[in-house]
């Protein structure tokens, strides 16, 4: 894996169906994966970052975990809502030189919730 | 409190043309990060300032694209000599350090007539 890669790149659930989608990431010189939710008309507000292999967090209905070995993340929702209709990013940043502090983003999830 | 503040919100001009964009970081934040989304694509990395160190331009597109910090205060990223490919929406974020949640502004949608 060269770049980020997200996917699915859209997604239709009915409210209170539980979802994840999943975020591929270059595993060597890892440092940290960041996850982004990105709803129309506002900015990008960050849910997670997590840098241990095995990680996992939460946040509310939203949990997201991390294998930084084989470069993976999962990103989970629980009972969706309309409220979670959103694109939903990742991005991963390299250990090392100058650049540590770089994301490079996958083209996010686009998830659909209807009521 | 207040967040990163962009200017304009929206800036339309013709190719050629030269603009400024400005960002207002979050108070005490060291890092700061200019990014564009051109339609249809996802958010791509343009340049990164981390307190008075060198900052990474590996993302500038050409050099007809610049920027500047004074110290951890205030961005201006100028593009000169405006292109049509130059459409996008740019977003800058700042964040406490190097690999901590980046907060967004609402960013500036650059049109190119």
């Amino acid at each position: 894996i060269l770049n980020v890669e997200q996917s699915p790149q859209s997604l239709h659930v009915q409210e209170g169906d539980s979802t994840n989608f999943t975020c591929s990431f270059p595993s060597s010189n890892f440092y940290a994966l960041h996850w982004y939710r990105w709803e129309t008309a506002k900015s990008p507000e960050a849910l997670f970052v997590m840098t241990l292999n095995g990680d996992e967090k939460k946040k509310g209905r939203i949990s997201a975990t991390l294998n930084t070995k084989e470069g993976y993340s999962y990103l989970y929702i629980k009972g969706s809502q309309p409220e979670d209709s959103a694109t939903y990013l990742c991005a991963s940043s390299n250990a090392g030189g100058t650049s540590y502090g770089k994301l490079t983003f996958g083209q996010g999830t686009i998830l659909t919730v209807h009521p | 409190g207040a967040g990163v503040s962009q200017s304009p919100s929206n800036k339309v001009t013709e190719k050629g043309k030269d603009v400024e964009l400005r960002c207002d970081p979050i108070s005490g934040h060291t890092a700061l990060y200019w990014y564009r989304q051109r339609l249809g694509q996802g958010l791509e990395f343009l340049i990164y300032f981390q307190g008075n160190s060198a900052p990474d331009k590996s993302g500038l597109p050409s050099d007809r694209f610049s920027a500047e910090r004074t110290g951890e205060s205030v961005s201006t990223l100028t593009i000169q000599r405006t292109q049509q490919e130059d459409s996008a929406v740019y977003l800058c974020a700042s964040s406490v350090g190097r690999n901590q949640p980046q907060h967004f502004g609402d960013g500036t949608r650059l049109s190119i007539l």
